[in-house]
This record gives C-alpha cells, structure tokens and sequence, in this order.
C-alpha cells in the first residue's frame, strides 16, 4: 500500500525567510509525484509533477525536487501571499489511477 | 474554460436522506474522480471512471454510488446519508494516463456537506 508522510504539520515563517517542506513516500514502482497547494475553502490546485529521481521544476519562488525516497518544495523569499496547505500526492504502478495524498503541510508566511 | 465545477457548494442533511453532488467539466477530460476531504485524513478517493460508461471503486466506496454516462459529468449519489458522511467533496478529472506517467488532475471548488 503506498504511503505518503508529510512534514512539519505546520510552518511559520517570516517573509523572505527561505525554508523546504518534505515529502516522503513508500510506493511500489513510482509513476508521479504531485504538488499541490490548498487555499482555505478551496479546492486543490496543481503545482508540480515529477516523475523521476533528480528531476526538478521551479514556478516563481517554488521548487520541487525528488529522491528515490521523497520530495522536498523548496519555498524562497517567501510572501505572505503563499500562505496556503501544500498537499504532496503519488500514484505508483499498481495503484491503478489511485492518487495518495498526504496529510498536507500547512504554510503560514508573517508580513 | 469553465474547468471544473461542482453543486451545490454547501449541503445539509438529515440522517437517512439521499442526495446527488454533481460534478462537471468542460475539458473533454476522460478520467474523473470524487474524493473526500477530512481533517486528519488528507483526500480519500470514493470512486473514478477512465471514461463514460466505465466507473471503478476507490479507497471508501461505501454508502456512494456513481455513473458516467457523458464524458462532462460525473454525479456523486449518497443513497442513505449518515454523520460519517459528513465531508469536504471534491471532483478531480485529467487527460488520459500513458504508459509510463500519470497526468496532473484539477480539483473542483468542493461542496462542504453537513448530515445531521
């Protein structure tokens, strides 16, 4: 059964103060790993996919990168407009479409 | 592009009651799905479908049923709605799956259902 841990819960930072989120997950034969970031009241919304060890991908001051063992979202200079939960999510080979998610990370930015 | 959309956005029932959550998009996507959103639990698939007509169960299938009999809608019926019912809903749908990687999905808005 795939499983994806999420750490911290929870994070506060100040804004400009750099920091990384972890993903990490235990599936049999990895075919995606997906960021998502969640705004209260909200639903999901698509970030990032990575597919493979040593890939990454960057959009403004987010970038996600992955290991055969988890994925971190490296958050830079952050504002408080990326205040949201970021959900990590994977599908695996036998998992049929069947994304897992996480239980999310949630981001607090102060001004 | 509309996208994803769901109704209602908010929902309360009485124990026992049924109901339909509807989903639609307008991206000519295949696949579709319905999660539920609990705190402490992350996103649960109930069931998906790869296509009209074709509909599988997911993680907590119990006390839901689906049909697809369009490629736009995806509607989410709840035959005896009970308190451990009670849940964030959200509609997902993407383009079709290669072989060897699984395209992102893009999440409706939710309905946020009460049952009493």
């Amino acid at each position: 059964e795939d499983q994806v841990t999420q750490s911290p819960e929870a994070l506060r930072l100040q804004e400009g103060e750099s920091s990384s989120l972890n993903c990490s997950y235990t599936v049999s034969g990895l075919r995606g790993l997906f960021w998502y970031r969640q705004d209260p009241g909200k639903g999901p919304e698509f970030l990032f996919t990575l597919y493979s060890a040593g890939e990454e991908k960057e959009k403004e001051r987010l970038k996600a990168t992955l290991t055969k063992k988890e994925s971190f979202l490296h958050i830079t200079a952050p504002k408080p407009e990326d205040s949201a939960t970021y959900l990590c999510a994977v599908v695996s080979g036998g998992s049929n479409y069947k994304l897992t998610f996480g239980k999310g990370t949630l981001l607090t930015v102060n001004p | 592009n509309a996208g994803v959309t769901q109704t209602p956005k908010f929902q309360v029932l009485k124990t026992g009651q049924s109901m339909t959550l509807q989903c639609a998009q307008d991206m000519n996507h295949e696949y579709m799905s319905w999660y539920r959103q609990d705190p402490g639990m992350g996103l649960r698939l109930i069931h998906y479908s790869v296509g009209a007509g074709i509909t599988d169960q997911g993680e907590v299938p119990n006390g839901y049923n689906v049909s697809r009999s369009t490629t736009e809608d995806f509607p989410l019926r709840l035959l005896s709605a009970a308190p451990s019912q009670t849940s964030v809903y959200f509609c997902a749908s993407s383009t079709p799956q290669t072989r060897f990687s699984y395209n992102e999905q893009f999440f409706g808005p939710g309905t946020r259902l009460t049952v009493l």
